[in-house]
């Protein structure tokens, strides 16, 4: 099974501040990456695919970039709405996998 | 507008079953794959079960293979997993999901089914 580990498991910003988020896969899944913000009580929200390419409808304050197994999620400037858990999912192979998630918390 | 929509969570006792469904719409369901993803309470995303469009392919997590099935009826557009010999650490918020066209993501989401394993 392919592992995924997101760092850092919590965050701490500020609105406005430049955020990433960094999600590693055990062996090389190519470009098959996906991004999700959680927010509490509700079901995630799809906003990259294929390691950097915004869903519709995606700000385009967040970017995803990284290919192999190293991969980051970048908000470029975070705003109230942001605040929110992360995770990351590849899709290379199944069992599909998610990381444990990075919390986006207020400052 | 694409919906998803899961039903059938309840409360249920270990060893015990249940089963979810998930109506979709606002899409060609008959062409898409779905997915069930769970979340157990204040932890992560789990993958449990996809199902192809046609239900001819099909992959469990380790955690549930065995004793949980996953089907769907494309002239409900409706899928199903169906829960057995549920154990305490099967309770989670069970999410329906469709995936995304020419990924394995997933784009549409349910609001989630809680499913409580408890005597």
């Amino acid at each position: 099974d392919i592992q995924m580990t997101q760092s850092p498991s919590t965050l701490s910003a500020s609105v406005g501040d430049r955020v990433t988020i960094t999600c590693r896969a055990s062996q090389s899944i190519s470009d098959w990456l996906a991004w999700y913000q959680q927010k509490p009580g509700k079901a995630p929200k799809f906003l990259i695919y294929k390691a950097s390419t915004l869903q519709g409808g995606v700000p385009s304050r967040f970017s995803g970039s990284g290919s192999g197994t190293e991969f980051t999620l970048t908000i470029s400037s975070l705003q109230p709405d942001d605040f929110a858990t992360y995770y990351c999912q590849q899709y290379k192979s199944y069992p599909l996998t998610f990381g444990g998630g990075t919390k986006v918390e207020i400052k | 507008e694409v919906q998803v929509l899961e039903s059938g969570g309840g409360l249920v006792q270990p060893g015990g079953s249940l089963r979810l469904s998930c109506a979709a719409s606002g899409f060609m369901f008959n062409t898409n794959s779905m997915t069930w993803v769970r979340q157990a309470p204040g932890k992560g995303l789990e993958w449990v079960a996809i199902i192809n469009y046609n239900g001819r392919s099909i992959y469990y997590a380790d955690s549930v293979k065995g004793r949980f099935t996953i089907s769907r009826d494309n002239s409900q557009s409706t899928v199903y997993l169906q829960m057995n010999s549920l154990r305490v650490e099967d309770t989670a918020v069970y999410y329906c999901a469709k995936e995304a066209i020419g990924t394995t993501a997933f784009d549409y989401w349910g609001q989630g089914a809680l499913v409580t394993v408890s005597s």
